[in-house]
């Protein structure tokens, strides 16, 4: 069975562009997360979807970051315009179910490390 | 203070050698999770822990909910266990959020 899939692995852009990065969860799952994680640190949560409604995006700067999962499969994130400050590698996570229905493990992608230069 | 501390921050071992990475933290949890990655790679969950101890392999963990503490121990360390170890807590309070500690970056040299 497929794990979490990102795309793309690596992106470098300069400050001001917009840049996007896509996350296909293990199929079934309808708890989506997306995290940043810097250097050195542990992940951070941006954004939590239950199917295709956002339930938790309390850390989600959202002058700049945007996130959908229109289908309540894939989902994609946003950055526009970027900032130096966003170099990190954003994580993807998937689970069968929310945390709110009890804990559950939660499986995560390989990640997309972005370098804003 | 973060709600997630681990230590050591770095762990530098010997081929062979017994590795154990700390985990403390201070709000009430309904699970907590150990976590492995490797450099340039995603997560992987090793454990999921609610109570006592578990084992896979030469890895165990165990959790102290009085203490509020957890451990993660590696027996018979390799040199392919160099990763970041995180420690990852499931806060009650918060709606079940997932919360993680800083890491703790494990080399085994050969």
């Amino acid at each position: 069975e497929a794990g979490v899939v990102q795309s793309p692995r690596y992106k470098i852009i300069e400050k001001k562009q917009p840049v996007a990065f896509w996350c296909n969860p293990i199929s079934g799952h309808n708890t989506l997360y997306w995290y940043r994680q810097n250097l050195g640190q542990g992940p951070e949560l941006l954004i939590r979807y239950e199917n295709e409604e956002a339930v938790d995006d309390s850390q989600l700067p959202k002058d700049r970051f945007s996130a959908e999962r229109l289908k309540g499969v894939d989902s994609t994130l946003k950055i526009q315009p970027a900032e130096l400050g966003d170099s990190a590698v954003y994580l993807c996570a998937s689970s069968l179910v929310g945390p709110g229905a009890g804990a559950d493990t939660q499986y995560f992608g390989p990640g997309t490390r972005l370098t804003v230069l | 203070k973060n709600e997630v501390e681990q230590s050591p921050q770095n762990l530098t071992a010997q081929e062979g050698e017994f590795i154990t990475i700390n985990c403390s933290y201070s709000v009430g949890i309904s699970a907590l999770h150990w976590l492995q990655q490797h450099p340039g790679g995603g997560i992987v969950s090793l454990f999921m822990l609610s109570s006592g101890k578990k084992k896979h392999g030469r890895l165990i963990a165990t959790i102290n909910i009085q203490e509020k503490h957890s451990s993660l121990h590696i027996t018979a360390s390799h040199p392919r266990d160099s990763a970041v170890y995180i420690c990852a807590v499931v806060i009650k309070a918060a709606g079940n959020k997932l919360t993680f500690g800083g890491g703790t970056r494990v080399l085994v040299k050969p």
